[in-house]
């Protein structure tokens, strides 16, 4: 079964660091999205990238956050500089043609830990 | 604006045992529905949908019922078994909606 994966799955960084975390979607797809979940609180919306642009973001990716897909595989999430409070699991999920968020496969999922 | 509530966790049961996880939400119009699971070291999955009012989704012999009424869609299985451990996420998107707005995840873990 096609699956979308995620690298590291845990990154321990120093605060004001630069983090990248990676994900290869599942290679037909065309909508790709970054969530993330502080522990303990609700999974919430980053952003989501289709045909090279970001198409929607939450008020949470600031100017410190970026998304890149250098290449037809690899979509990856940067974190300029790192403050505690971005400590949490980052997912990544694709969608095929339909575009329907119902339909999104995710990864496991990146833990970040910035001290 | 949309928000999804979920039980807290964790939940623990003895294998066969009847489970439910309530959700309840608040959005406006009529939103689609999801149950999403995690297993251990795996993503999230779709574990089943609603699409409108008195919808019943189902999968893997779960079952949640989305009533308008109570803005509720809880999850329910008759008799769990140990491979049901896991995180389960309810979750809501508006018609044409970019994005999900999801809960906290309730912890389920099944004893023998």
């Amino acid at each position: 079964e096609p699956e979308v994966t995620q690298t590291p799955s845990h990154q321990v960084t120093q605060m004001g660091q630069e983090v990248i975390l990676r994900c290869v979607p599942i290679s037909n797809h065309l909508y790709f999205y970054w969530y993330r979940q502080i522990l303990g609180q609700k999974v919430e919306f980053l952003v989501s990238f289709y045909n090279n642009e970001i198409s929607e973001k939450s008020e949470i990716f600031d100017d410190q956050f970026s998304v890149e897909r250098p290449d037809g595989s690899n979509f990856t999430l940067k974190i300029r500089s790192t403050k505690l409070e971005d400590s949490a699991m980052y997912f990544c999920a694709s969608v095929g043609e339909s575009g329907l968020v119902g339909e999104l496969f995710f990864g496991e999922g990146s833990r970040l830990t910035v001290l | 604006g949309d928000s999804v509530t979920q039980m807290e966790g964790p939940v623990t049961l003895s294998e066969e045992a009847f489970l439910t996880i309530n959700c309840t939400y608040t959005a406006t119009g009529y939103p689609s529905l999801f149950w999403y699971v995690q297993y251990p070291g795996e993503g999230l999955q779709l574990l089943l949908k609603a699409t409108k009012a008195d919808d019943k989704g189902s999968n893997k012999g779960f079952e949640a019922t989305y009533r308008k009424e109570t803005t509720s869609f809880h999850l329910e299985k008759g008799s769990v078994q140990v491979s049901d451990s896991a995180v389960y996420f309810c979750a809501l998107s508006q018609t044409g909606a970019n994005n999900l707005f999801f809960g906290t995840g309730t912890r389920l873990t099944v004893i023998p």
